[in-house]
């Protein structure tokens, strides 16, 4: 199956500072992914859909100016948290369509950020 | 709006069987299942695109009632390796899925 990795697995920052989290399609070419950010016991919640060559597109209370999202490649998209607080600290997931199954969507292991 | 899942949680004992239900308050239009081990991603298990489609992996099943906007899996004699967090997800534009509450399930030795 394909594989999509992410990197760093888990982040510890201070607060006021920047991260960036990497989303990666090894073995084949997303023009479209996903972020989510899940909060512990919780579900994962749709942060915004990354595009290939263009602007992301965020859900409706996530903030595009906090949430960087950048889709250089088709195998690459970034998300950067910037000024991050305490209560950034969440789980970040990434995701993107396969190219098997319909529907099937391919995650990323994981990015944990605790900001202190 | 957020599938909601039912039950929240559920322990079982090994060999038992247990069902995760999902409701929707909107049309589904496919419905994909997961599992979530703790602090790991979602694997994913399978997904029903017609309504009334059953699906089965090994021991674990799911059906799809269109008209009902649920979805329920079936996870019969239950191994330890089923423990996680169970999610449902629906597609609500092309690949854009939302997920479920989710369900934490435990089986037990």
């Amino acid at each position: 199956g394909a594989v999509v990795s992410q990197h760093p697995s888990w982040v510890i920052c201070k607060s006021g500072t920047s991260v960036k989290i990497e989303c990666r399609s090894l073995d084949f070419q997303a023009t479209t992914m996903f972020w989510y950010r899940q909060f512990p016991k919780q579900s994962l919640m749709l942060m915004a859909t990354s595009n290939e060559g263009s602007k992301a597109t965020y859900e409706q209370g996530v903030e595009k100016d906090k949430f960087l999202i950048n889709h250089a490649s088709l195998t690459l998209s970034t998300l950067t948290v910037t000024s991050a607080h305490p209560e950034d600290s969440s789980f970040y997931i990434c995701s993107a369509p396969g190219q098997g199954r319909p529907g099937e969507l391919f995650f990323g292991e994981g990015s944990r950020l605790t900001v202190l | 709006q957020q599938p909601v899942q039912s039950p929240q949680a559920v322990i079982l004992r090994e060999g038992e069987d247990a069902v995760i239900n999902c409701s929707s308050s909107k049309a589904l239009y496919s419905v994909h299942w997961y599992r979530q081990k703790h602090g790991e991603a979602p694997v994913f298990l399978m997904i029903l695109l017609k309504g009334g489609e059953q699906k089965g992996h090994e021991k674990i099943s799911a059906s799809f009632n269109e008209k009902k906007q649920q979805s329920s899996l079936y996870l019969t004699a239950s191994q330890l390796s089923y423990s996680g967090t169970y999610f449902c997800g629906t597609e609500i534009e092309a690949y854009k899925y939302i997920f479920g509450t989710g369900t934490r399930l435990k089986v037990l030795a």
